[in-house]
C-alpha cells in the first residue's frame, strides 16, 4: 500500500508559469524526499526535507513540510518543457526503505 | 559506472517462465532496494538489503519472488512461474550509509512483460 498520496494527479500548465504538487501521508516521518520520474526512466532524487525543518529551497525548488497535517508542497517556479515529469513524494518512517505516492503527472507546455 | 545498472532493460517472459533481473549498486552503497512499479503509479516496496543481509522483505507479494545479495553487491531478483499481473517495472535503488536521511540512487528499471 501506499503512504503518500499527490494532489493534484495531473497538471498542465505554460512554460514559466509555477507548478505547485502536494502529497498528504499517514504515518510518522524522519524525512520526506521528492523525485522525478521521466517517461520509462528511473526516479531522479530532487529534494530531501527532514521532519524537523519546515522549508527548503533548492535552485527553482521549494518544498514545504508541515507534520501537524503530514502534509508537504513542492512548487516549482518558472517552469521549463524539460520539467515535464512525473513527480512522487516519498517519505521514510524510519523502516529504511521509501514509501511512496502515486505520483503527479506534470505537463509544461512550450 | 557511476550510477545503478540494471539488466535487462526489457524483458518479455512467456506465462510460467522464470525470470532474473540483475542489479549493480553503486560501489561502496550497503543499502539495497527492489520495488515494483506499476503502470501509472509509484514504486511499492519489496525487499532491502544491508549489505549481504536481507534485512526487510515483507514487500515481495508471494513466494514466487525471491531476491539474493550473496556478496553485498550485486542483487539479482527472481520470479518463478511469472504471472501476469507481475507485469510492471521492477526498479533498484542503492545508498551509501547505514543511517537516516539519505538519499537513494535508482536504476533505470526492468520493464518485464509476461505475455
Amino acid at each position: 500500500s501506499q503512504q503518500g498520496e499527490e494532489d493534484p494527479q495531473a497538471l498542465s500548465i505554460q512554460e514559466g508559469e509555477n507548478a505547485t504538487m502536494n502529497c498528504s501521508y499517514k504515518t510518522s516521518i524522519n524525512n520526506l524526499q521528492w523525485y522525478r520520474q521521466n517517461s520509462g526512466r528511473g526516479l531522479v532524487h530532487l529534494i530531501l526535507i527532514r521532519s524537523n525543518e519546515r522549508e527548503k529551497h533548492s535552485g527553482r525548488l521549494r518544498v514545504t513540510l508541515d507534520t501537524s497535517k503530514k502534509s508537504s508542497s513542492l512548487l516549482i517556479t518558472a517552469s521549463r518543457a524539460a520539467d515535464t515529469a512525473s513527480y512522487f513524494c516519498a517519505t521514510d518512517t524510519g523502516r529504511r526503505a521509501l514509501t511512496f505516492g502515486s505520483g503527479t503527472r506534470l505537463q509544461v507546455q512550450p | 559506472g557511476a550510477g545503478v545498472s540494471q539488466s535487462p532493460r526489457y524483458k518479455v517472459a512467456k506465462r510460467g517462465q522464470d525470470v532474473a533481473l540483475r542489479c549493480d549498486p553503486i560501489s561502496g552503497h550497503v543499502s539495497l532496494f527492489w520495488y515494483q512499479q506499476a503502470l501509472g503509479q509509484g514504486p511499492e516496496f519489496l525487499t532491502y538489503f544491508q549489505n549481504e543481509a536481507q534485512l526487510d522483505k515483507s514487500g515481495l507479494p508471494s513466494d514466487r519472488f525471491f531476491a539474493e545479495r550473496p556478496e553485498g553487491s550485486v542483487s539479482t531478483l527472481k520470479i518463478q512461474r511469472t504471472q501476469q499481473e507481475d507485469s510492471a517495472v521492477y526498479l533498484c535503488a542503492s545508498s551509501l550509509a547505514l543511517s537516516q536521511n539519505t538519499e537513494a540512487f535508482f536504476g533505470q528499471g526492468t520493464r518485464l512483460t509476461v505475455v
